[in-house]
């Protein structure tokens, strides 16, 4: 089974710049069948989806904070990453990376990791 | 508030059965296949079904889907404890373009 996770800084000064890299392994982001995406969780936004990307770098974004995310895809690495510019207390979550198909279901989770924005 | 409509919670015994809705309108549900996660507590969201009523491989037939206009229906029969969890519906939006989830609903077996 595709296994992914997420790795990068816990905490992250207001104003700054969030940075998560998600490995992939037993898959391979290069597949055609697949996007890749992003998807944050908070208490008081609940599962809000960031956005995603193919194999031809092509992305989606939720338009409520597309100014601010980039999403990119290494194949040499087979990993994804996000950033999410300008930050503030409400981005802290818990942020997952995850396998999307074609109908936009998210089919393999990382097991996620809490980004605090503080300072 | 989420765009997706979802009960807070549901409770019912062990063995017996379950629904959980999922509300939408013309521009998601009505247009989009809905999926459906499990998220037990601490843990990552878990696909349970895709495609309105399609099951991934390892879901055990005790889940079932169903779609009908701008709603949808997670079913669970012959509860065990082991479902507790909070459970989300999922699809896409036409209008605002981007995937929107439920609010969850939090699945207590008695």
């Amino acid at each position: 089974q595709v296994q992914l996770q997420e790795s990068g800084p816990g905490l992250v000064k207001p104003s700054e710049t969030l940075s998560l890299t998600c490995t992939v392994s037993r898959g391979s982001v290069s597949s055609g069948d697949y996007y890749w995406g992003w998807i944050r969780q908070s208490p008081w936004k609940g599962l809000e989806w960031i956005g995603d990307i193919s194999y031809r770098g092509r992305t989606n974004f939720n338009p409520s904070l597309k100014s601010r995310v980039t999403i990119l895809l290494d194949t040499s690495k087979n990993q994804f990453s996000l950033r999410l510019s300008s930050v503030t207390a409400a981005d802290t979550a818990v942020y997952y990376c995850a396998r999307v198909a074609y109908g936009k279901d998210c089919d393999f989770w990382g097991q996620g990791t809490l980004v605090t924005v503080s300072s | 508030q989420s765009v997706l409509t979802q009960p807070p919670s549901v409770s019912a015994a062990p063995g017996q059965k379950v629904t959980i809705s999922c509300s939408g309108s013309s521009s998601n549900i009505g247009d989009n296949f809905v999926s459906w996660y499990q998220q037990l507590p601490g843990t990552a969201p878990k696909l349970v079904i895709y495609d309105n009523d399609r099951r991934p491989s390892g879901i055990p037939d005790r889940f079932s889907g169903s779609k009908s206009g701008t709603s949808a229906t997670l079913g669970i029969t012959g509860l065990q404890t082991g479902d507790e969890a909070d459970y989300y519906c999922g699809t896409w939006d036409s209008s605002l373009s981007t995937v929107i989830f439920g609010g969850g609903t939090k699945l207590t077996v008695l």
